[in-house]
């Protein structure tokens, strides 16, 4: 089976503008959660979708955002960048929604902001 | 906010040495996770140990968990270069979806 893979895996934006992040997790898997990754608030985790339905969000601004599609690919988005918002953007995905399976993580988005 | 803290920050061993991580933890789980990341790439799944497991075992990993004590520890044995990461442990706590809390990471350096 292919892995998680993500797309784009590098981009350079500038403050102000918006960016789109997509994930497309192992076939099979329905579940996918987002996760922020910086030298000084380590790994956070954004939100879960399971079945198109957000299941659970951690603490970040509504600048943040995210959707699921019926084929369980997801997307993250993020407007009105600020220069702290540069991070690696890892997606994960799992088979349940039930916190006992393993999640399996992609190669991540590097996002800079200038 | 993480949800411990790992134990060492850096380690730096010779080829052939065994190297011993720590994870500390605050609130019950239901389950906890190893993680290996080389220089700021994905995340490679090591281990998942439940809450009623105390051992486990894969390969050169071995992984316990002291629910007791909120604590679990991954041994890498007769580690060598490629084993240069850093390593995460995750917690998914009980009623929390999917959600992972990770710990701060070890930076592990085997030299030759």
């Amino acid at each position: 089976k292919a892995g998680v893979t993500q797309t784009p895996r590098y981009l350079i934006k500038t403050r102000g503008q918006q960016v789109t992040l997509s994930c497309s997790p192992i076939s099979g898997h329905r579940s996918v959660s987002w996760y922020q990754q910086t030298p000084g608030q380590g790994l956070q985790f954004l939100f879960e979708y399971f079945s198109e339905t957000q299941r659970n969000k951690g603490n970040f601004p509504g600048r943040f955002s995210g959707r699921q599609f019926s084929n369980s690919r997801s997307e993250m988005n993020v407007s009105t960048l600020e220069l702290g918002d540069s991070a690696l953007y890892l997606c994960a995905s799992s088979l349940t929604h039930g916190g006992t399976d393993t999640q399996y993580f992609g190669p991540g988005t590097r996002l800079t902001v200038l | 906010s993480q949800q411990g803290e790992e134990d060492p920050q850096a380690l730096s061993i010779q080829e052939g040495e065994n190297a011993t991580m720590n994870c500390s933890y605050k609130t019950s789980i239901n389950n906890l996770q190893w993680y290996r990341q080389n220089s700021g790439r994905g995340l490679v799944h090591l281990i998942l140990i439940r809450s009623n497991e105390r051992e486990k075992h894969s390969g050169r990993l071995r992984v316990t968990l002291d629910t007791s004590k909120k604590s679990s520890s991954l041994l890498i044995t007769a580690s060598r270069a490629a084993d240069t990461a850093s390593y995460f442990c995750a917690t998914v706590v009980t009623g929390g979806g999917n959600k992972l809390t990770f710990g701060t990471g070890t930076q592990l350096k085997v030299e030759l």
